[in-house]
């Protein structure tokens, strides 16, 4: 997905370490999120940053912590990593005052933890 | 609450024509969106609804009954790699343009 780029595209953790998955975006937006895939349910949103500096919670912020230091990248940190964190991870994207614009994804980090 | 529903799983031929239902209960509404995702990929965007009525794009055509909170998204002329999942989402109005996302329908294309 041109714009959005996540690092990394993979990962294995054992549980209790510490990760950090980095999403990129070229594309000058304000808005950006992060969700989490898992099988049988949609993506909810973990955290999101409606422009630099900020940061709020989603719907399941619980172990998770963001950071927005620069427009371009939305940091989203694992402190002690758990089995339940296992899932695929999207990072999205959304221009300011384009309420009908849809979301840019990202190509998804996979993330086990054992 | 805020929730989507929409069916899990459907099997269609291939050449037929198929279409796939959302509904939804939100605390707010600023549109409606269809995404489609292969196994392994991003969503990608189909369409956009926010007023009531068909919306067509070529092949894809989506519907929205706000009273309701009904949506469907109408695939023609069925081909195999139309075989993903089809994700309903409805932006909130809220700071954020937050997006509620359903669990999905995984459509099988069968020739």
């Amino acid at each position: 997905n041109a714009g959005v780029t996540q690092t990394p595209k993979f990962r294995v953790l054992k549980t209790g370490q510490s990760m950090t998955l980095l999403c990129a975006q070229d594309m000058n937006h304000e808005y950006m999120y992060w969700y989490r895939q898992d099988p049988g349910m949609g993506l909810r949103l973990i955290h999101y940053s409606v422009g630099e500096g900020t940061t709020a919670k989603g719907e399941v912020p619980d172990g998770y912590n963001v950071s927005r230091l620069k427009k371009q990248n939305f940091l989203l940190g694992l402190e002690s990593a758990a089995p339940s964190q296992t899932s695929v991870y999207f990072c999205a994207t959304l221009g300011l005052g384009v309420s009908n614009q849809p979301q840019h994804f990202g190509d998804g980090t996979r993330l086990s933890i054992l | 609450g805020q929730n989507i529903d929409q069916p899990t799983e459907m099997t269609a031929t291939e050449g037929a024509i198929v279409q796939i239902n959302c509904t939804y209960q939100t605390s707010g509404f600023n549109g409606l969106f269809w995404y489609q995702q292969h196994a392994g990929e991003a969503p990608t965007f189909l369409s956009y609804n926010v007023l009531d009525g068909l919306e067509e794009k070529g092949r894809f055509s989506s519907f929205l009954s706000r009273s309701k909170g009904y949506s469907y998204l109408l695939l023609k002329e069925l081909q195999m790699k139309d075989s993903a999942s089809y994700l309903c989402a409805v932006r909130g109005i809220a700071g954020g343009f937050k997006t509620i996302f359903g669990a999905g329908t995984r459509l099988f294309v069968k020739a």
